[in-house]
C-alpha cells in the first residue's frame, strides 16, 4: 500500500498552460505539504496544510494554489506555466508532532517548454 | 539566514567504511526535532533517522547514528560499514514546535552528495 501517493510522476506542458498534480495519503496524518526541488536539489516548502488552514510560503507565487478536498488530499495547481516552474514537486504528510518524520511521496517532474 | 546548514556538498567514502556527513542547525526554540533524509538517484526520499532535542541520547537505527551535540547545535549523521547502495544525496531537516511559524515546520538543508566506492 502506497501511504503517499501524487500523480502524475511526469508532467510535460508548454508554457502558459495551466495544470495540475494530485496527492493523496493514507495515513492519517493531519498535516500535508507541497515541497519544490530546484535542478540543485534544493527542497523549498510551497505550502503546509492543517486541518484546513492553509499556510502558505509568501515567496510562492500566487499561480501556485493547493486544493483540499478532504484531509487525505491536497492537489497542486499551477497555472500560466513558466519555464522556471521546472521542477520535481513533492506532496509530504506528517503528523503535528515533533518526532512524527515527513512521509513523501515518489515526486513529479514538472518540465516547460 | 540559512537554518540547517550541510557543508559538504559532495564526499566520497570507501565501501566498508565509516562516514560522517555534517549538519548545523540554527533554532532558538528549545523544543526541536532533527531528521535525516537519503535520496537515491531514482528520486524519493526516503526517513532515515531522528533526534529530538531533549533526547539524551544519540539516535541509531540500524548502521544509522546521529551524533548530536546540542551546545554546538551539530547533528552529524554517521554510517557505519558503508555500501555501495548508500551512494544518494543525504539530507538534513529540522522540525520546529511552532507548527505555524511558517517556513519554519520543516526545514531541509541544502543536502550532500555521498559517493561509494568499491
Amino acid at each position: 500500500d502506497t501511504a503517499v501517493s501524487q500523480t502524475p510522476k511526469y508532467l510535460v506542458t508548454q508554457m502558459g498552460n495551466d495544470k495540475s498534480i494530485k496527492c493523496e495519503q493514507n495515513l492519517g496524518h493531519d498535516t500535508m505539504y507541497w515541497y519544490k526541488q530546484d535542478s540543485k536539489k534544493f527542497l523549498k516548502i510551497m505550502f503546509s496544510y492543517n486541518n484546513k488552514e492553509l499556510i502558505i510560503n509568501e515567496t510562492v507565487p500566487n499561480r501556485f494554489s493547493p486544493k483540499s478536498p478532504d484531509k487525505a488530499h491536497l492537489n497542486l495547481h499551477i497555472n500560466s506555466l513558466e519555464l522556471g516552474d521546472s521542477a520535481v514537486y513533492f506532496c509530504a504528510s506528517s503528523q503535528e508532532d515533533l518526532g512524527s518524520p515527513l512521509h513523501f511521496g515518489n515526486g513529479t517532474r514538472l518540465t516547460v517548454t | 539566514a540559512q537554518k540547517i546548514t550541510q557543508t559538504q556538498p559532495g564526499m566520497f567514502v570507501q565501501e566498508k567504511e565509516a562516514v560522517t556527513l555534517d549538519c548545523t542547525y540554527d533554532t532558538s526554540d528549545p523544543s526541536y526535532g532533527l531528521f535525516w533524509y537519503k535520496q537515491p538517484s531514482s528520486g524519493e526520499m526516503i526517513f532515515l533517522i531522528y533526534q529530538g532535542s531533549y533526547d539524551q541520547q544519540n539516535a541509531t537505527e540500524g548502521r544509522y547514528s546521529l551524533n548530536f551535540q546540542k551546545a554546538r547545535k551539530s547533528a552529524n549523521l554517521v554510517i557505519s560499514a558503508s555500501q555501495l547502495g548508500d551512494s544518494a544525496m543525504y539530507f538534513c531537516a529540522m522540525r520546529e514546535l511552532t507548527p505555524y511559524n511558517y517556513g519554519q515546520n520543516f526545514v531541509f538543508g541544502p543536502g550532500t552528495r555521498l559517493s561509494v566506492l568499491p
